[in-house]
């Protein structure tokens, strides 16, 4: 039974790139949540998906932006790079929006030059 | 609002030694408290979690937890540490009574078992 997986685990840009960044969620699970979690922090709620639209949203900026597809699997896309963007993102995924616990992926550490 | 507060950012204990990791919380309504551990270049993984009930939670790996609501705590503990125990570890709280589904995380606190 595969776990939520990210894609890629890596990923190097510059300031003012466009970034997408990718998960699948655990077999079974509808309801997909994206994090950022910074060196030394806990990770930061971004948003929500859940039946191909965005249910929930933290507080980050327009520059975040998701998607989620028929098949639940989700983008998550952030604009206009700046350095301070550079952290862990984690999706986690459950059964339903209100589903706890949440599982989550590995991550995919974004740095930006 | 929720919030949860790790007040140690490292806790250091002798592998065969009890381990209590502290984790207080704020919420306006009832508490839906949880516990995580991450290793390094991994995602977390859930340990266990409160909703109702008895106030001792047992989790994965030998991990407990023991909620006290007057004292808004949700401490982790585990009787004899093992040096493979080493890792980040969160407490994360969702107020029962707010609308969002969406826990809070503290700053997590760095758990070193020395051998």
């Amino acid at each position: 039974d595969a776990g939520v997986t990210q894609s890629p685990t890596h990923l190097i840009k510059t300031r003012g790139q466009q970034v997408t960044l990718r998960c699948s969620p655990k077999s079974g699970h509808d309801t997909v949540s994206w994090y950022q979690q910074a060196l030394g922090q806990g990770p930061q709620f971004i948003f929500q998906y859940y039946e191909e639209e965005e249910r929930q949203r933290g507080n980050f900026p327009d520059r975040f932006s998701g998607h989620q597809f028929p098949n639940y699997s989700s983008e998550l896309n952030v604009n206009a790079l700046l350095l301070g963007d550079s952290a862990l993102y984690l999706c986690a995924s459950s059964l339903n929006p209100s589903g706890q616990p949440q599982h989550f992926g590995d991550g995919t550490r974004l740095s930006i030059l | 609002a929720q919030s949860v507060a790790q007040p140690e950012d490292q806790v250091n204990v002798a592998e065969g030694n009890p381990l209590t990791v502290k984790c207080t919380y704020s919420v306006s309504g009832n508490p839906y408290l949880f516990w995580y551990v991450q290793y390094p270049n991994r995602g977390l993984q859930f340990l266990l979690k409160y909703i109702t009930g008895d106030n001792l939670v047992k989790g994965s790996y030998g991990f407990e937890a023991e909620f006290n609501k007057s004292q808004t705590s949700f401490h982790l503990k585990k009787p004899s540490a093992l040096v493979s125990d080493s890792a980040l570890y969160f407490c994360a709280v969702r107020d029962m009574g707010g609308g969002s589904y969406i826990p809070t995380f503290g700053r997590g606190t760095s758990l070193i078992v020395h051998p």
